[in-house]
């Protein structure tokens, strides 16, 4: 069964530090790796996607990464803002026929900052 | 601002009854996606559909139906509905498949069951 697993589960930090959040993923065929960020009871928004052969994309303050071999994924954030409250969900893309993907959300880790 | 549309925003209903969302995409986006995120779980792929027609199909329930009409709009309807189908749904949009497009969400509909 294809599986998308994050860790921590959820995380506080103080306003200005760094973190960095975990992905492991089991999905194959295996096409797109994406972060998204979710306030409580809105929409994800999107972060970041990489393709299977990338090994790093930046948004920002934003830093994805991927090791297909492993198939491990990790987002850090720097400098800390309040505003970086919210879930951060990994989504995994397994490649379907005719183009088309299937997403698999991961739960998420849900990200405080304190000040 | 996404640029998805949902609608309505809360929905309160009891069990046994059907209900419809509504999901207008981006302008210019063909594709649109249903994920349904039940309290503290991921969100859970639904259905997909490209153009007014279905293009790939995941968790849905036969209880669920969903269609996407000539001006790209799409209705989920939900039947016989169950208290474990009280969740957040959330509508996407994209282009269209392939080369990875970005999906943009909707603000969701919040559906309860009592």
């Amino acid at each position: 069964k294809n599986q998308v697993e994050q860790s921590p589960q959820s995380l506080i930090i103080l306003e200005g530090k760094n973190c960095t959040l975990q992905c492991n993923y089991t999905v194959s065929p295996f096409s797109n790796l994406r972060w998204y960020k979710q306030d409580t009871g809105r929409g994800p928004v999107s972060l970041t996607i990489m393709t299977f052969s990338e090994n790093t994309k930046s948004n920002g303050r934003y830093t994805a990464t991927l090791d297909a071999d492993t198939k491990q994924s990790s987002l850090h954030i720097t400098a800390s803002q309040l505003s970086d409250s919210a879930s951060y969900i990994c989504v995994v893309d397994e490649e379907l026929n005719f183009g088309n993907e299937k997403l698999t959300f991961g739960t998420g880790t849900r990200l405080t900052i304190i000040p | 601002d996404s640029g998805v549309t949902q609608t309505p925003k809360h929905l309160i209903t009891a069990t046994g009854q059907r209900v419809t969302l509504r999901c207008s995409p981006r302008s210019g986006d063909l594709s649109v996606y249903w994920y349904q995120q039940s309290l503290d779980q991921g969100l859970q792929f639904l259905i997909q559909y490209y153009n007014g027609e279905e293009r790939a199909k995941g968790n849905i329930l036969e209880r669920f139906s969903a269609q996407q009409f000539p001006d790209l709009h799409s209705e989920l309807n939900l039947s016989s509905l169950e208290l474990g189908d009280s969740a957040l749904y959330f509508c996407a949009s994209s282009v269209g498949p392939g080369n990875r497009p970005e999906q943009f969400f909707g603000p969701g509909t919040r559906l309860t069951v009592l």
